[in-house]
Parts: C-alpha cells; structure tokens; sequence
C-alpha cells in the first residue's frame, strides 16, 4: 500500500516560471512532512519540512502549502531556475511511540527547467 | 561541519555473499537510518537506531541487518545476497527523533 503519492511524475517548466509538485497521504498519524532534491550520482538534500499545524511554509523560492483536511500538501518553487532540475521527493513519517517512524517517501517527481 | 560519510561508495558482489556498508553521521547527530532506493521501489525506509538501539525496522527479510556503536558510526549488512538486492543504499542522520534527517551520498550495491 503506497502510503505517500506524489504527481506528477515528471514535469517541464520554463525558466522564471512556477513549478508545482502535489502529493497525497492516507495516514493520519503522519505529523512531519519533508520534502527532498536529488540530483544524479547525489543523496537526498533535505529543502524544506512542514508540520501540520501550520498550512503554508516559505524558505527562499520554495513553499510548502498543507491542507490537513485533504491529507495533501504540495511544493511550491517559485522563479524556477535551470539549476532546480533535479528529482524531488516528498515523505511523510510519524511517531509510534518508539520515537519517529522512518520517512515514507513518494516515488518522486523528476523536475526539468528549460532555459 | 562535515557531512553525512558513507563507506564504500560503490561495491559489487556475487550472489550468497554477505556484505556490510559503513555510515559515519554528522557530529552531533545520534539518529541513524537506513534506507534502500531503487528505480522500481523508490526510497523505503530499513530501520532506524538512536543511541545504539534501534528503534524503527521497515518491512525488510531478516537478511537486512543493522547495528549503532557508542560514537553513532553505524553498519548495516546484507546476508546471502539476492540479485534484488541490488541498489543504492543511503544512510541518513539526524539530531533525534528522525526529524530533519541528513542524507550521505549512498552506497552503490550490484549483485551479479
């Protein structure tokens, strides 16, 4: 069962424009919620992280909106730049008592900025 | 500050063998986790340790095996390799309690 879905699966922007990544869950004791860039060859770079008592989070270009009734939230990145292509990642994790659960990932959004 | 370092960076092994990879965590950071990606799974979570416990275990054989030492530094090993088996494996670290957890650049597994 994909706990995390992400759409889309891949997406073509132009520079200067804005580039919209959306993801989905089902569990409702999800309570931390990162998003992550990868680029080839590299390991995930954690960008921005949202809780879910605030519904909108700003770092820079990039912008977590969150909509807890939904279940969804989504990365916003704004002036989007040739050098933000790159896959992206968001997850979820919680905490079972045992300390916090590991991250569910999406299966990623590769990202392309044409110049 | 350094890094998320993981040793070795790229390893090949044959089917049946063990293999065990190598995690050094940012200073500081006592979380440690573990994590498979592959091009048809995606990121899946192995397990997590903090203070040499663990304390989390994703939905992986028994042949998948972790362990923290006293400094954080951990290793995670892989008995009687499948060809499946075959990925990137990422360690990540944290502070604690798995949030904002730091990945190395991952360790490149083939089995043939």
């Amino acid at each position: 069962q994909q706990q995390v879905k992400q759409s889309p699966q891949s997406l073509i922007v132009q520079k200067g424009g804005i580039s919209i990544i959306n993801c989905a869950y089902e569990n409702t004791a999800f309570d931390y919620f990162p998003w992550y860039q990868q680029f080839p060859g590299k390991g995930p770079a954690l960008l921005i992280a949202i809780r879910p008592d605030v519904s909108e989070k700003k770092e820079g270009r990039f912008t977590i909106s969150f909509n807890k009734s939904a279940k969804q939230f989504s990365l916003h990145i704004m002036d989007s730049q040739p050098g933000d292509s790159a896959t992206y990642f968001c997850a979820a994790s919680g905490d079972s008592g045992g300390g916090a659960d590991g991250l569910t990932f999406g299966k990623g959004t590769h990202l392309i900025i044409q110049p | 500050k350094a890094g998320v370092t993981q040793t070795p960076r790229y390893l090949i092994k044959t089917r049946g063998q063990q293999v065990t990879l190598s995690c050094s965590p940012i200073s500081g950071h006592r979380s440690v986790s573990w994590y498979q990606q592959t091009p048809g799974q995606g990121l899946q979570f192995l397990f997590e340790y903090f203070s040499e416990t663990q304390r989390n275990k994703g939905n992986f054989p028994g042949r998948f095996s972790g362990r923290q030492f006293s400094n954080s530094r951990s290793e995670m090993n892989v008995s009687t390799l499948e060809l499946g088996d075959s990925a990137l494996y990422l360690c990540a670290s944290s502070l604690g309690q798995g949030r904002g957890a730091f990945f190395g650049q991952g360790t490149r597994l083939t089995v043939v």
